[in-house]
C-alpha cells in the first residue's frame, strides 16, 4: 500500500520567492495534517483538514503561510513570500478520521531550505 | 495548554541493553501512540494503545498505558544499531481529532 506521498522532498529556494508543498495521503483517508519540525521548536501542526474542510488553522505562523485541499487526494502548503525563518522539515500525515483511533500517518517530509 | 513531557531527552546505550522511556500528560488520555524517526524520514507509527492498563508489543518493542491515564511508557529490549533515532509520544489535544506530541527521547546506540 502506498503511504503518504509528498513532493519535493528537497526544497532550496531564495527569501522572496513563493515555495509550494505538496501532499497525496493515504487513499481512503479523510484527515489531512500539515506540520513543521525544526530543532528549536520540534513539531508542530500548522494545520489539519477533515473531509477537505481546514477545521484548525491556528498553528499557521501568519499570512504568508496558506494551504488548500481542492480533493481528497491532494493538498498543497504555500508560502509566500518565503523568508530565511521557514527553512524546516514539512510533514504532511494523513489518518481515517471515521475509526476515531486519532492514528496519524506520516510522509516522508520535505526539507525546506530558504537563502 | 496541554503538554506531554517525555523523559528523559536522550539516551546514549551499549547495544544490546534495554531502554525505557516515558511520557506523563496534565490531563486524563484516552489514547497514547508512540512514533519512532528515523534521521531524515517521517515518524513512523510504532505501537497505539487504548485502555488503561493496556499492555502492547510490538517485536523487541512494548508499550503500557498507565492506570492514572496520565502516562505511558515504551521499553526496547536488547537494543540494536538500528534503534537509533527520536521516539516521540503522542496523545489527544483537548479538543478534535489533532493530536499533541513529546518533545521527544533521541536514542543512540553504541555498537
Amino acid at each position: 500500500d502506498a503511504g503518504v506521498i509528498q513532493s519535493p522532498r528537497h526544497e532550496v529556494t531564495e527569501m522572496g520567492q513563493e515555495v509550494t508543498l505538496r501532499c497525496k495521503p493515504i487513499s481512503g483517508h479523510n484527515s489531512l495534517f500539515w506540520y513543521r519540525q525544526t530543532m528549536m521548536r520540534g513539531l508542530e501542526l500548522l494545520i489539519y483538514f477533515n473531509n477537505n474542510v481546514p477545521i484548525d488553522d491556528s498553528g499557521m505562523p501568519e499570512d504568508r503561510f496558506s494551504a488548500k485541499m481542492p480533493n481528497a487526494s491532494f493538498s498543497t502548503l504555500k508560502i509566500q513570500p518565503s523568508e530565511p525563518r521557514d527553512s524546516a522539515v514539512y510533514f504532511c500525515a494523513s489518518a481515517n478520521f471515521h475509526t476515531k483511533t486519532l492514528e496519524q500517518y506520516f510522509g516522508p517530509g520535505t526539507r525546506l531550505t530558504v537563502t | 495548554g496541554q503538554q506531554l513531557n517525555q523523559s528523559p531527552q536522550s539516551m546514549f546505550i551499549q547495544e544490546g541493553e534495554d531502554v525505557s522511556m516515558n511520557c506523563t500528560s496534565s490531563s486524563i488520555f484516552n489514547t497514547w501512540l508512540w512514533y519512532k524517526q528515523d534521521p531524515g524520514e517521517g515518524p513512523v507509527l510504532l505501537i497505539a494503545l487504548y485502555k488503561a492498563g493496556e499492555l502492547t508489543s510490538n517485536g523487541r518493542l512494548t508499550a503500557q498505558f498507565g492506570i492514572t491515564r496520565k502516562d505511558s511508557f515504551l521499553n526496547i529490549s536488547a537494543s540494536i544499531p538500528s534503534d537509533v533515532g527520536i521516539y516521540f509520544c503522542a496523545g489527544p489535544f483537548e479538543y478534535g481529532n489533532k493530536l499533541v506530541f513529546g518533545a521527544g527521547t533521541i536514542l543512540r546506540v553504541k555498537s
